[in-house]
């Protein structure tokens, strides 16, 4: 089944402690992407990334990193997590991100993280 | 700064009757315009989109309405299902960064 995988989903932490959450999608997609969800701001984009070893920043990077090694896999970071990054994260792929034609893009079923 | 809008946090409509929600946009240097429909507790999902050169798209009992001029978007639900009850984000792309508005909740009542 093609699909966009989390893990977990569902964490709860305190300040500082570093985490990640991971992403993987099994349908060879070049494009990749993180966003958070948060009350009366909708779905905003933190990082993504076109292909592998290439990823720059959405709207809202600050406290956050990323990295991808693999084609399939790309885990968000957060080195020192704040109780602001409290939120709730989907990462989503596409064959191609936007651009001269569109692909839709696949989400994650979402990481709701809290930052005690 | 959002440069996307959807000035109706909810909107209700009757089963079988039309559903219209609505976007507005400040940037012109957008090469898509979409709509994606959440439902609770899964991620989001494509529904339709269209070009910026186009200014109509349909699919099946989905039809998306670009106004350039007045920078509006609209998404047209004929006829409305109960199952169609959820949150929708109207969006931009240009070069791999997109912008989603804050969401509409549609409750379509049978």
């Amino acid at each position: 089944e093609a699909q966009v995988t989390q893990n977990p989903r569902y964490l709860i932490t305190v300040t500082g402690k570093k985490l990640t959450v991971t992403c993987s999608q099994n349908m060879n997609h070049e494009y990749m992407s993180w966003y958070r969800q948060d009350p009366g701001l909708g779905l905003r984009q933190i990082y993504y990334s076109m292909n592998v070893e290439v990823t720059d920043k959405g709207d809202v990077p600050e406290g956050y990193k990323v990295s991808r090694k693999e084609k399939r896999n790309f885990p968000l970071i957060l080195e020192s997590p704040s109780p602001n990054q409290t939120s709730l994260y989907f990462c989503a792929s596409s064959s191609r991100g936007g651009g001269s034609s569109y692909n839709e893009q696949f989400f994650g079923p979402g990481t709701r993280l809290t930052v005690l | 700064d959002q440069q996307v809008k959807q000035n109706s946090p909810s909107l209700s409509v009757q089963e079988g009757r039309i559903s219209i929600l609505n976007c507005d946009y400040t940037n012109s240097m957008f090469d898509y315009f979409l709509w994606y429909k959440k439902y609770p507790a899964e991620g989001p999902t494509f529904l339709i989109s269209i070009s910026s050169i186009k200014d109509k798209n349909e699919d099946g009992r989905f039809t998306v309405f670009l106004n350039k001029s007045a920078k509006h978007l609209s998404l047209h639900i004929v006829p409305s299902q109960p199952g169609d009850s959820a949150v929708y984000f109207c969006a931009t792309t240009r070069t791999y960064k997109y912008i989603f508005g804050t969401g509409t909740r549609l409750k379509v009542l049978a």
